[in-house]
This record gives structure tokens, sequence and C-alpha cells, in this order.
């Protein structure tokens, strides 16, 4: 298995412009979750899906934050507007609804300037 | 409420020596309790997880952690550092139908 895939590794994009982040879950998860780590305030749950619905968005900073879960196998988080202080490493992961375990993406590093 | 403290935000231990990474929680049931690495630049790698059973658990790489209810611990060791586990390490916990809580991270640094 290829385990989570997420695109793009780095993106550098300039405040106010649209930014969308993509994963493909591990085949057969149908539990998604999308997390944020800044050095600031440590890795944080901003979003997870169960069969491509929405569970829990309250981790979602604010308006300018979406997700969206189409289909099984893809998933997109999407800040638009974006902002300097959205600087962050985006993290998708995803489990079973019987298992126990996470399993992470390798991330994708954004810089807002 | 979930939470996990890791006391430690950094571990110095000499290659050879063993190891241990502290973390403690607070969960409401039963504990699922994790441990995850994270290399530079890369995303969180799965270690070892408690479940049920024996308090006892070993992982990857030669981890190991240990269940202690009364403390309500789950320390992360290992008998014999290398260099090349200096990483960021994370402590999580989960409740029976509850999402993940993770600590802050340690980083471990291993002097050679």
């Amino acid at each position: 298995d290829a385990g989570v895939i997420q695109s793009p590794r780095h993106e550098v994009t300039e405040m106010g412009q649209e930014v969308t982040l993509r994963c493909k879950p591990i085949s057969g998860h149908d539990y998604l979750f999308w997390y944020r780590q800044t050095m600031m305030r440590g890795l944080e749950l901003l979003i997870y899906f169960n069969n491509n619905v929405p569970i829990d968005d309250s981790g979602m900073p604010e308006d300018r934050f979406s997700a969206k879960m189409p289909n099984a196998s893809f998933s997109t988080l999407k800040i638009q507007p974006s902002e300097p202080r959205d600087s962050a490493v985006y993290f998708c992961a995803s489990r079973t609804s019987g298992g126990e375990t996470q399993y992470f993406g390798p991330g994708t590093r954004l810089l807002v300037l | 409420a979930q939470s996990v403290a890791q006391p430690e935000d950094q571990v110095n231990v000499a290659e050879g020596n063993p190891l241990t990474v502290k973390c403690t929680y607070s969960v409401s049931g039963n504990p699922y309790l994790f441990w995850y690495v994270q290399y530079p630049n890369r995303g969180l790698q799965f270690l070892l997880k408690y479940i049920t059973g024996d308090n006892l658990v070993k992982g990857s790489y030669g981890f190991e952690a240990e269940f202690n209810k009364s403390q309500t611990s789950f320390h992360l060791k290992k008998p014999s550092a290398l260099v090349s586990d200096s990483a960021l390490y994370f402590c999580a916990v989960r409740g029976y139908g509850q999402n993940f809580v993770f600590g802050p991270g340690t980083r471990l640094s291993v002097l050679p």
C-alpha cells in the first residue's frame, strides 16, 4: 500500500491567493483527518470525515478554511484567501472504522508570503 | 475532556544509553494510547500502541512503552539509544469513540 498521499509537498504563495491541498487516504480507510502543525500550537485537528461526510469541523480556524471529500479516495483542504499566519505543515491522516491507529501522510508545507 | 502532557520539551541522551520519553494522560474510560515519531520534514510514523492486555507493549525500532494506570502514564523507552533515534516524539490518547489528542511533542537528541 502506498500509504496516505498528499500533494503538493511544498507550496509557496502570496497573501490573498487561494490554496488547495489534496489528500488520498489509504484504500479501505473510511475516516480521514486534516491536521495543522505549527511551532506555537503543535498538532491541531482541523476537521475529520467519516464515509465522506464531515463529522466535526470545530477545529477549522475560520471561514477562510473549507474542506471537502467528494469520494472515498480524495479530499481537499482549501484556504481562500490565504494569510501569512496560515503558514504551517498540513497533514492528512486516515484509519478504518474498526482500527485504532491513524496513519499520516508526509504533509504539505505551506508558506504564505 | 482528553488531554496529554509531555513534561519535557527536550531529552538528551548519549548513544548506547537507555532513553525514556515521558507521557501522562487524562481520559474518561479506558484509554487507547499511542506513540508516534516525526523525523525532519516527514509525517508522523506510528511506533506503538496500547489498547488492552499486557502493560508493556513493544513497537518498531526497538522501542517499548509501559502503561501505568495508577499513574496515568505511558512512557516510551528504549534500552540502548541510537543517533538515528533523534527525532520528535508525540504521545497521543484516544478515548473510546473519541478522536486523538496529541501531546506537544518531545525532541529527542541522541549524542554520539
